[in-house]
């Protein structure tokens, strides 16, 4: 069975530019989740879809970042306009329906926006 | 501040040698995890513990879990080169859907 996977792995943009992130989680996984881990920070949480609705976006730093899942499937984070300090790593994790239930990670998208 | 506090940020030892990573936090949680994350890749789960005083053992792995479930700690017996990573805690605070983060230990094990 296929992991959580995240593309790209890499993107470098420039300041004002709009990128588009991309998570495939587990088939069958209700939970989503976006995490973001800036350089020399810890791992922050951005936000969290049931399905297609959106839980809990507590974590998203401002109105540049916009999330979407639809039809409860894989999910798209987007940066418009990025910035300087919107650079890090960005991770998906999924988990089954449920509390506290096993959280799998994709493999991150670097961001880098110069 | 951050919600979860683990020490040390950076540990090197030598082959053979035991090390211990600390997590400790303010609040109670549901559930605390070990995480290892090697580098281009996503955290890996190595454990979860949930009741408090628990104590649970992966091979040369022991994880603890505090009494009061507001702290873990991780040890490494004999620790070998392949233990090389940087090693995360994080939990599922009362009543919370989201995973908060330690900072993470990085560890380097010289053969």
């Amino acid at each position: 069975e296929a992991g959580v996977t995240q593309f790209p792995s890499h993107s470098v943009i420039e300041k004002g530019q709009t990128v588009t992130l991309r998570c495939d989680p587990i088939s069958g996984h209700d939970n989503l989740y976006w995490y973001r881990r800036v350089m020399g920070k810890e791992i922050k949480f951005l936000l969290h879809f049931v399905k297609e609705s959106k839980q809990d976006e507590s974590g998203m730093p401002n109105n540049r970042f916009l999330a979407e899942r639809t039809g409860g499937t894989y999910s798209t984070l987007k940066v418009q306009p990025a910035e300087l300090e919107d650079s890090g790593v960005y991770f998906c994790a999924s988990s089954q329906q449920g509390k506290n239930t096993e959280a799998f990670f994709g493999q991150g998208t670097r961001l880098t926006v110069v | 501040t951050q919600l979860l506090e683990q020490s040390p940020q950076f540990l090197s030892i030598q082959e053979g040698e035991n090390l211990t990573v600390y997590c400790n936090s303010s609040s109670v949680f549901s559930s605390l995890q070990w995480y290892r994350q090697e580098p281009g890749e996503g955290p890996v789960l190595l454990v979860t513990v949930v009741t408090g005083g628990e104590v649970k053992k992966l091979k040369r792995l022991t994880f603890q879990f505090g009494d009061a479930r507001k702290d873990s700690s991780l040890h490494i017996t004999a620790a070998q080169p392949g233990d090389t990573g940087l090693y995360l805690c994080a939990g599922y605070r009362i009543n919370d859907y989201k995973l908060s983060f330690g900072a993470g230990t990085t560890v380097t094990v010289r053969a």
